[in-house]
């Protein structure tokens, strides 16, 4: 099925250090959303962005909707951790079906 | 509360047995989702039910038999799996009403068929 281009595929950095990561599509999306995965749980909703253009956060999490609505950006600022794990970023057009991006592996090193 | 509840967490199955993995939000969602996810992989979309009726079904193999009782529950039937099943098996569920189809997980189960 249809994917979303997710970048990096994976990160190693240094606890403290900000990270960034984004999705790109080829068709445009109404909403983005970005979940969190750790090793062998469910996926866990972060952020939810609506508007082209808008800018979120969740504490040291901050995610942007392009103008364009064909990508999306996902910025952690001070990494801990905790922030260990797989990201995700999805797509919809108030349809059921979510298209998922490749996901990117966030490895913090203490 | 945004919470999604799935039983069992782990599940051990031959290729013989019948097994039911089950699903349960209590947060009014309307629709409820049935994902596939293998190992380094974005889940994989099974099945839909929205209203408590099946919407969705992405050509999954019919080993896999899917039952919305009522709007809370969401039960996935397997039989007769075979080794490539194995997976983590998750759940979701979304209001589905006022545009709002932001999908909440539940923890998955890990299913290993031997």
């Amino acid at each position: 099925g249809q994917q979303l281009n997710q970048s990096p595929q994976s990160m190693f950095i240094q606890e403290g250090e900000d990270v960034s990561m984004n999705c790109t599509s080829s068709s445009i999306f109404n909403t983005w959303l970005w979940y969190k995965q750790d090793p062998g749980e469910g996926p866990v909703l972060l952020i939810a962005l609506y508007k082209a253009g808008e800018l979120t956060s969740n504490g040291r999490l901050t995610a942007q909707f392009g103008i364009t609505r064909k990508d999306s950006f996902l910025n952690i600022s001070a990494s801990i951790p905790s922030d260990v794990g797989i990201y995700f970023c999805a797509g919809h057009n108030n349809t059921d079906k979510l298209i998922f991006g490749t996901g990117t592996r966030l490895q913090v090193f203490p | 509360d945004t919470e999604v509840t799935q039983t069992p967490k782990h599940l051990v199955m031959g290729m013989t047995n019948k097994k039911s993995l089950k699903c349960e939000q209590h947060m009014g969602h309307r629709a409820m989702y049935w994902y596939k996810q293998k190992a380094k992989k974005p889940p994989e979309l099974m099945f839909v039910y929205s209203y408590e009726k099946l919407s969705i079904n992405e050509s999954v193999p019919s080993r896999f038999s899917p039952e919305c009782p009522n709007s809370s529950l969401l039960n996935l039937h397997l039989h007769a799996l075979q080794p490539e099943d194995s997976a983590l098996y998750l759940c979701a569920s979304s209001l589905r009403d006022r545009g709002i189809y932001e999908q909440y997980f539940g923890p998955g189960t890990r299913l290993t068929v031997t």
